[in-house]
């Protein structure tokens, strides 16, 4: 079956407007996780989701940060007031059963560059 | 503070020969530890993973081995071949937040 996919593959928006970025995880694949990436550096989680609810939302990184996830399927990660900061790649990911067992399968995540 | 980290950020090896990433954690009750390659502008692919209850697991060229006492764990690729050359990250489950927390990632380069 398909991987996991992602949308758009690249974004560059201007400072101060809001960009959404979308997740279609595997088929049958209840958990669902979003993560940064910025230059250099590590992987940075930010949310789960285990179905369409999200236990853990300490990983966002301000409250111009938000997600959602519908039918247990699609996500998406939205920015409000981008900033150039903002900039990285933002990876998705989900798993078969609970959420931090079993194995991750990311997609190819979305770049974005906030001008 | 950074609790699952690989402290070398890149690493040549020779073709044919063993490369060798180390891992180290820092919370005794992570229980599951994975390993990720990463290719550029790919999202990372999953490699190979291991249960706390384990020391040791193979899958063809790759074993990993766990050190629960030292908190460390390592990826043995052998022998290495320049397909090999992309980052390497390690990730630890946590059971008590359902997080996956990821390394740094390692950059191997497998020279021909």
């Amino acid at each position: 079956g398909a991987g996991v996919s992602q949308s758009p593959s690249n974004k560059v928006t201007e400072k101060g407007k809001d960009v959404e970025l979308r997740c279609d995880p595997i088929s049958g694949h209840t958990a669902l996780y979003w993560y940064r990436q910025r230059l250099g550096q590590g992987l940075e989680f930010l949310i789960y989701f285990q179905g369409n609810s999200a236990p853990d939302k300490s990983g966002l990184p301000s409250d111009r940060f938000s997600a959602e996830r519908t039918g247990e399927s699609v996500s998406t990660l939205t920015i409000q007031r981008t900033q150039q900061e903002d900039s990285a790649v933002y990876l998705c990911a989900s798993s078969l059963g609970l959420a931090g067992v079993g194995t991750q399968y990311f997609g190819p995540g979305t770049r974005l560059l906030v001008l | 503070d950074q609790q699952v980290k690989q402290n070398s950020p890149s690493l040549s090896v020779q073709e044919g020969r063993i490369s060798i990433l180390n891992c180290d954690y820092t919370n005794s009750m992570f229980d599951y530890f994975l390993w990720y390659k990463k290719y550029p502008a790919e999202g990372p692919t999953f490699l190979i993973s291991i249960s706390s209850i384990k020391d040791k697991n193979e899958d063809g060229r790759f074993t990993v081995f766990l050190n629960k006492s030292a908190k460390h764990l390592s990826l043995h690729i052998v022998p290495s071949q320049p397909g090999d050359s992309a980052v390497y990250f390690c990730a630890a489950s946590d059971p008590g937040t359902y997080k996956y927390i990821f390394g740094t990632g390692t950059r191997l380069k497998v020279l021909a």
